[in-house]
């Protein structure tokens, strides 16, 4: 079937703009996952998404972020208010079941954000 | 925030060389071991989670080990190709389904 969805595959955007970055995880997928690299360095967890619910966001960077989750499926992640450290690839990722941290994570290709 | 972490930063090997690399983790509150390789202008690949101490898994020519008592876990590639050229990132994770990722290993194989 379909792997997981991200859009758009870039944007830019001016400093103070709000931007929305939408993920379709793969069918059937209850476990969603946003992370985000900065240049030169590593995956940065944000958020997960156990159904329509998040557990935990302690990993959202500001109070700017904020991330929904609807019917299970599709996930928006939204940065209000950008500035230029905002700039990254934000990748989303799913796994088939909730709350199993040994399971595989599906990544999309990532949206590339830049924060002029 | 717990500390993975990955090295060498970046390796190059000559085409038919073997290599491996080294990811560092937390031996403590272990569920998951999880390695990635993320090739340029694609998404991540999942080749290995390990959850046992002493785990082995194999895909072709790539192997990975893993020693949860001592918090490590490598990663071996037999005989390079340049299609193996690409970032390995290592990811634990927790029993709270989080995930910590390293940095990466960026590998480039010379033809």
């Amino acid at each position: 079937g379909a792997g997981v969805s991200q859009s758009p595959s870039n944007k830019v955007t001016e400093k103070g703009k709000d931007v929305e970055l939408r993920c379709d995880p793969i069918s059937g997928h209850t476990a969603l996952y946003w992370y985000r690299q900065s240049l030169g360095q590593g995956l940065e967890f944000l958020i997960y998404f156990q159904g329509n619910s998040a557990p935990d966001k302690s990993g959202l960077p500001s109070d700017r972020f904020s991330a929904e989750r609807t019917g299970g499926s599709v996930s928006t992640l939204t940065i209000q208010r950008t500035q230029q450290e905002d700039s990254a690839v934000y990748l989303c990722a799913s796994s088939l079941r909730q709350g199993a941290s040994s399971e595989t994570q599906y990544f999309g290709p990532g949206t590339r954000l830049l924060v002029l | 925030i717990l500390n993975v972490e990955q090295s060498p930063q970046s390796l190059h090997v000559q085409e038919g060389d073997s290599t491996n690399f080294t990811c560092s983790f937390p031996s403590s509150n272990f569920y998951a071991l999880h390695w990635y390789r993320w090739e340029t202008a694609k998404s991540p690949e999942a080749l290995f989670v390990m959850t046992l101490n002493g785990d082995e898994k194999k895909k072709g020519r790539i192997s990975a080990t893993l020693n949860t008592k001592e918090g490590y876990s490598y990663l071996y590639i037999k005989g390079s190709q340049p299609e193996d050229s690409a970032t390995y990132l290592c990811a634990f994770s927790s029993p709270g389904n989080q995930f910590y990722f390293g940095t990466g290993t960026s590998l480039t194989v010379i033809p």
